[in-house]
């Protein structure tokens, strides 16, 4: 299976700041990583897909770079109702595996 | 617009088989090769685990963690694909979701609402 891991687990931040949330493959996996966004009791909402595509409706501050084993997203100003938890996803081969997860935080 | 809706008990006794039926309203199954449709878990407070996936046509990959204890199947004239899990315990505890995913990016752009499953007796 295909190991992602997320850094950090767990972020505090401010309205406006700028947001960074990495994501590492155990192995390469091109650009065949998605992102998603999840908030209490509610189904993930696919943000980037491709590494770095921007979901339809999605607002432009939020963008993914990276290929191979190494990736981000990256929220350019933070905004109110953007504080939740963000996962990575690989879709290069099955089992299709996540990432632990991110929680941006107020600070 | 796509919708995606689960449905199946909400709670099963450890032991038994778990049966979920995910509805899809808004567009065809049965269009293949374009999309596949998948399950998805998620214990309380925890990360996502892919269960598997299943093709209009009937093909399905599962989770080798799970493969033991699930069967995938669709009906296209129903729009409906479903999930059997077998021999349940408390740690298939979660809520379940089924969701689409694009052919080409493996991306899950639709999802249901979600379903709590509990084990217990």
């Amino acid at each position: 299976d295909i190991q992602m891991t997320q850094s950090p687990s767990s972020l505090s931040a401010s309205i406006g700041d700028r947001v960074t949330i990495t994501c590492r493959a155990s192995q390469s996996i091109s650009n065949y990583l998605n992102w998603y966004q999840q908030k209490p009791g509610k189904a993930p909402k696919l943000l980037i897909y491709a590494a770095s595509s921007l979901q339809s409706g999605v607002p432009s501050r939020f963008s993914g770079s990276g290929s191979g084993t190494d990736f981000t997203l990256t929220i350019s100003s933070l905004q109110p109702e953007d504080f939740a938890t963000y996962y990575c996803q690989q879709s290069y081969s099955t089992p299709l595996t996540f990432g632990q997860g991110t929680t941006v935080e107020v600070k | 617009q796509v919708q995606l809706q689960e449905s199946g008990p909400g709670l099963v006794k450890p032991s038994q088989t778990l049966s979920l039926t995910c509805t899809v309203s808004g567009g065809s199954i049965g269009r293949r090769d374009s999309y596949y449709w998948s399950w998805l878990r998620q214990p309380a407070g925890k990360g996502l685990e892919w269960i598997g996936r299943i093709y209009a046509s009937g093909s399905t990959n599962y989770n080798p963690s799970l493969k033991s204890r699930v069967t995938m199947s669709v009906d296209t004239s129903k729009n409906q694909f479903s999930l059997k899990l077998s021999s349940l315990t408390a740690a298939d505890t979660a809520v379940y979701y089924c969701a689409r995913a694009e052919y080409g990016s493996g991306s899950f752009g639709y999802w249901g609402q979600g379903t709590l499953v509990t084990v217990s007796s």
